[in-house]
């Protein structure tokens, strides 16, 4: 079993583009959760998919969208990117049935604005 | 004030020394997780935990539900336990989005 697993590992954009981050969930996962971890600070929730689905959603522009497809991956997709998204973006995944299941993290894309 | 607040934000310790780690919070919670963080970004999960006490190794987390506090303690420190250790919890209404401390960063001195 390979865990979760981020592509790429680390990016390098300029502002004004778009980035797409992709995210594998641990096998017999169902959902992922997208978080931005900046430099020095805990990871923050930016949205979390199931059933292809964005069923929460945190405190981020609408400059930051994601899918989920049948096969459970997600990818996170950031528009006209800003020098503060620079980040460490990590994914989540665990399984919406039964109670309080365990996540399961990525390594992480970091990702660089200049 | 964050929902989730770590102490201390740094720690240093020689190899040997017990290390207690707390984390309090102020809402209701579902669950509670530990995890640990090393430099590259990676985030391993140590303990998932609703109640009373769990021990994996050299490491033991405890949770009290009425005081709406937890402890990573490692004893026996060694220098490969340095990392950002980090508490997150599942807040009962917000269903599994985890709301994350700031994070500890734990340096073991050999």
């Amino acid at each position: 079993d390979a865990g979760v697993t981020q592509s790429p590992t680390h990016l390098i954009k300029t502002r004004g583009q778009q980035v797409t981050l992709r995210c594998s969930p641990k096998s017999g996962h169902d959902t992922v959760s997208w978080y931005q971890q900046a430099l020095g600070q805990g990871p923050q929730f930016i949205f979390q998919y199931y059933e292809e689905e964005e069923r929460q959603r945190g405190n981020f522009p609408d400059r930051f969208s994601g899918h989920q497809f049948p096969n459970y991956s997600s990818e996170l997709n950031v528009n006209a990117l800003l020098l503060g998204d620079s980040a460490l973006y990590l994914c989540a995944s665990s399984s919406a049935t039964g109670l309080n299941t365990e996540a399961f993290f990525g390594q992480g894309t970091r990702l660089t604005v200049v | 004030k964050n929902e989730v607040e770590q102490s201390p934000q740094n720690l240093t310790a020689q190899e040997g020394e017990f290390i207690t780690i707390n984390c309090s919070y102020s809402v209701g919670i579902s669950a509670l997780h530990w995890l640990q963080q090393h430099p590259g970004g990676g985030i391993v999960s140590l303990f998932m935990l609703s109640s009373g006490k769990k021990k994996h190794g050299r490491l033991i987390a405890t949770i009290n539900i009425q005081e709406k506090h937890s402890s990573l303690h490692i004893t026996a420190s060694h220098p490969r336990d340095s990392a950002v250790y980090i508490c997150a919890v599942l807040i009962e209404t917000s269903g599994s989005r985890l709301t994350f401390g700031e994070g500890t960063q734990l340096t073991v001195n050999p």
